[in-house]
């Protein structure tokens, strides 16, 4: 499958501040996604992004689905202790039976 | 259940032994899929059923993986002659169907020996 690209690989930040990280592929997507991993646990969705260039919010995260549909960038505002955890983004596409094509992840350290 | 369903949760192996991970999908999900994520690392794609069609074995690295899903609903991966470096995280999702939300399980953690 396609290996997207994902940064930063990790950051360490303190509670309040603002995040951002992105994901760029060489091949488009028709379908952008977010997931967050908490350690032992699987990885659950936090936001599905279906249109080039749509900007969608879920609670202090906000994601874009690039114009180009080749990236896609999750904000996180006003980061606090439970945002803890893996962010990976995924692209999706019909002609691959809709298999995810992940990025590495960025790990998230918020410190109070 | 309530969610997707994995076991064992941990695996521990010797090298050269066969082992199978079971999979139980959201109740009504027609698609399954199988991920493998080793250290550091993404989720890389294995494999996926969609109701009774013909499964998509395009991300299974060798001939020692399989998988088959009986009835339309659980699922087992099997590793034959394990390698060291079949040493990952094996997760599993469900969807409603093609193109819908997937949904992970925990995980099977295999450590090869």
């Amino acid at each position: 499958g396609q290996q997207l690209n994902q940064s930063p690989q990790s950051m360490f930040i303190q509670e309040g501040e603002d995040v951002s990280m992105n994901c760029t592929s060489s091949s488009i997507f028709n379908t952008w996604l977010w997931y967050k991993q908490d350690p032992g646990e699987g990885p659950v969705l936090l936001i599905a992004l279906y249109k080039a260039g749509e900007l969608t919010s879920n609670g202090r995260l906000t994601a874009q689905f690039g114009i180009t549909r080749k990236d896609s960038f999750l904000n996180i505002s006003a980061s606090i202790p439970s945002d803890v955890g893996i962010y990976f983004c995924a692209g999706q596409n019909s002609n691959s039976g809709y298999a995810l094509n992940f990025g590495k992840g960025t790990s998230l350290l918020v410190t109070p | 259940g309530a969610g997707v369903s994995q076991s064992p949760s941990n695996k521990v192996t010797e090298k050269g032994k066969d082992v199978e991970l079971r999979c139980d999908p959201i109740s009504g999900h027609t698609a399954l899929y199988w991920y493998r994520q080793s250290l550091g690392q993404g989720l890389e794609f294995l494999i996926y059923f969609q109701g009774n069609s013909a499964p998509d074995k395009s991300g299974l690295p060798s001939d020692r993986f399989s998988a088959e899903r009986t009835g339309g609903s659980v699922s087992t991966l099997t590793i034959q002659r394990t390698q060291q470096e079949d040493s990952a995280v094996y997760l599993c999702a469900s969807s409603l169907g093609v193109g819908a939300i997937q949904y992970f399980g925990a995980g099977t953690r295999l450590s090869v020996l």
